[in-house]
């Protein structure tokens, strides 16, 4: 059974700073890694998805690598912004996803 | 295409009810997925349908939950004699075969 853990569990950052939210999964046998924004009480929006063949994706200010042997994956976000506060997820994915419990960032103005 | 869509947004029901919630997906998706997210944890996947397939079950849906996705549109998830451990947000996501997965707003289940 695949398990997910992402660390730090929360985070809070002074406006500017970039955030690093670190991601582990025990079975590498997947097709994707996709990470996720969920703000409080909403759905899921997806951010990133990187195939297990690619060993980053890129877009914007949002920059995630995996690392498929060791089971890794981490999400860099640069020069944050009191809008992105919210909890970031990542999910594993082998044909269904198995999530992580997420980190909750708060970025302070 | 709006994306995803889930009605109800929110239901309170007391123990023993039956609930049904219904989840549209993005049109084209042939893939449909049942979570369910309880506070403070990541969702746990329930099940999941190829067109209107239905080829997995987790362990965590018990005899009293069924899913339907009649025609391969959209899909109802039913819950009979609710729980008050059933108290969740039930989300839904569509996606192509091996592609990204888009999810809906949620419903929110509350059971008294």
């Amino acid at each position: 059974k695949q398990e997910v853990t992402q660390i730090p569990a929360a985070l809070s950052v002074p406006e500017g700073e970039n955030l690093v939210l670190n991601c582990s999964f025990t079975d590498s046998a997947i097709y994707n890694l996709q990470w996720f924004r969920q703000d409080p009480g909403k759905g899921l929006t997806s951010l990133l998805l990187i195939q297990s063949s690619q060993r980053e994706q890129t877009s914007g200010r949002l920059n995630a690598s995996l690392d498929k042997s060791s089971g890794r994956s981490t999400l860099y976000i640069a020069a944050s912004q009191p809008g992105d506060s919210a909890t970031y997820l990542c999910a594993a994915d082998d044909y269904k996803l198995s999530f992580g419990a997420g980190t909750t960032v708060t970025v302070r103005a | 295409d709006t994306g995803v869509s889930q009605n109800p947004r929110h239901k309170i029901t007391k123990r023993g009810q039956n609930v049904t919630f219904r989840c549209d997906p993005i049109s084209e998706h042939n893939r449909l997925y049942w979570y369910r997210q309880t506070l403070g944890q990541g969702p746990e996947f329930l099940t999941y349908f190829q067109n209107e397939a239905q080829l997995e079950k987790s362990r965590l849906l018990s005899d009293r939950f069924s899913a339907e996705r009649p025609k391969g549109s959209f899909s109802t998830l039913e819950i009979q004699r609710t729980e008050q451990g059933d108290s969740a947000m039930y989300l839904c996501a569509s996606s192509h075969v091996g592609f990204e997965q888009y999810f809906g707003p949620g419903t929110r289940l509350t059971v008294t």
